[in-house]
């Protein structure tokens, strides 16, 4: 199946500062990638979802200026935690689609990545 | 956006017994219906999918059911194995299609 890979897998920086979360697709075009925050034990929530070339939409609740989501390209997606603050650890998670999932595209997860904020 | 509604949140079963997962969404329009597992720390894995012109799917042990009156789809785990035991998540699309929206997850445990 498809392939999608985040990086970096686990991240521990200093709060104040930014860290940057990359997701790719690596054998599909990815018009749309989705953005997850997910806590220990918890569900998936979905902060934002970005269609290349174009702004992300935000999910109600979600910071754009502090979680700043670029999608320049087809195969890549960065995820920005800017001033990061203790209660910004968690788990992200990215996910990827060839197109719009109700037309029958299935979604394609990386393998997340845990920031841990010091 | 949509809201999604999973139940229960824990079960535990024994080593052969089946589970089963329940879920209701409020989106009328929805019409995608995909089952992830997910094990700590790691990414969903599909699992099984349904989309909103099929009732029921099967595969193997798995099998997934879709009542779009009701608004409500289950997961369904015959013989159940200890290596089933995971944290089981549903979704569903929105209405446009391009947005997916987690159930809260269940965390399934089949005792050997």
């Amino acid at each position: 199946g498809a392939v999608v890979s985040q990086h970096p897998s686990r991240v521990i920086c200093k709060s104040g500062t930014s860290v940057k979360i990359e997701c790719r697709s690596l054998d599909f075009q990815a018009t749309t990638m989705f953005w997850y925050r997910q806590f220990p034990k918890q569900s998936l929530m979905l902060m934002a979802t970005s269609n290349e070339g174009s702004k992300a939409t935000y999910e109600q609740g979600v910071e754009k200026d502090k979680f700043l989501i670029n999608h320049a390209s087809l195969t890549l997606s960065t995820l920005t935690v800017t001033s990061a603050h203790p209660e910004d650890s968690s788990f992200y998670i990215c996910s990827a689609s060839m197109g719009a999932v109700g037309s029958g595209n299935t979604i394609y997860f990386g393998e997340g990545s845990w920031l841990t904020v010091v | 956006g949509e809201n999604v509604e999973q139940h229960p949140s824990t079960l535990s079963v024994q080593e052969g017994d089946s589970a089963v997962i329940k879920c209701t969404y409020s989106d009328s329009a929805s019409n995608y219906f995909p089952w992830y597992k997910q094990e700590l720390g790691k990414r969903p894995q599909l699992i099984i999918d349904i989309r909103s012109n099929v009732g029921e799917k099967k595969d193997q042990r798995i099998a997934v059911t879709l009542n779009k009156t009701a608004k409500h789809f289950s997961l369904h785990i015959t013989e159940t194995q200890p290596e089933d035991s995971a944290v089981y998540f549903c979704a569903a699309s929105s209405n446009t299609g391009n947005q997916f929206y987690f159930g809260t997850g269940t965390s399934l445990t089949v005792i050997p």
